[in-house]
């Protein structure tokens, strides 16, 4: 399957600031990613969609000028955690589509944010 | 009613069985159905991706669908304890904002030896 590669694995962070996610596909472009929350023995939870060139869309409960999302080009989607709180701590997950809407999503490796 | 269903488990079978897993749906409008296979702190990964109604094999895998049940099923044959993670179903429609996967919550798995 495609590969798709989430930067960085596991981090920890003071509470107040901020903290970027870099999702890139590795060997095909993807115009669209989605971002994942997942909390342990849960399900994924959709945090937004985003387009390459275009801005994201947010699910709703999703605070967007918390969590920005930037896709500038079409291997690459950053999620950015402002101001975090202990609260935000979570795993992060992107997916990235291979093609229309009718392909397949393949999944980062998540990112496990601690915020302390 | 979530629109889709799965029972969280956990799902224990010793090394060798066929393993069963299921999710249930009420969007009739969903055309494309995936199975995810989650390892703890790991990203998910595509087992299977099937288009409506049917049977799909890969390997030890098979992924069967039923739309006029609304039901999918993916069986594991001869199961290893390296089956031991969370399998997550998901499916999505074929337009708007259908196309959007939906997650079951996922069925945890034990193989053991």
């Amino acid at each position: 399957g495609a590969v798709v590669s989430q930067h960085p694995s596991w981090v920890i962070c003071k509470s107040g600031t901020s903290v970027k996610i870099e999702c890139r596909s590795l060997d095909f472009q993807a115009t669209t990613m989605f971002w994942y929350r997942q909390f342990p023995k849960q399900s994924l939870m959709l945090m937004a969609t985003s387009n390459e060139g275009s801005k994201a869309t947010y699910e709703q409960g999703v605070e967007k000028d918390k969590f920005l999302i930037n896709h500038a080009s079409l291997t690459l989607s950053t999620l950015t955690v402002t101001s975090a709180h202990p609260e935000d701590s979570s795993f992060y997950i992107c997916s990235a589509r291979v093609g229309g809407a009718s392909t397949e999503a393949f999944f980062g490796q998540g990112t496990r944010l601690t915020v302390v | 009613q979530k629109e889709v269903e799965q029972d969280p488990g956990p799902l224990s079978v010793p090394e060798g069985a066929i393993v069963s897993l299921n999710c249930t749906y009420s969007n009739s409008a969903f055309q494309y159905f995936m199975w995810y296979r989650q390892y703890s702190r790991k990203g998910p990964e595509l087992l299977m991706y099937t288009y409506s109604s049917g049977n799909k094999e890969d390997g030890r895998f098979t992924a069967q669908v039923d739309k006029s049940s609304k039901y999918i099923s993916l069986f594991i044959r001869d199961s290893q304890p390296s089956d031991s993670a969370t399998y997550l179903c998901a499916m999505k429609g074929a337009s708007g904002g259908s196309y959007i996967p939906t997650f079951g919550r996922g069925t945890s798995l034990i193989v053991h030896p």
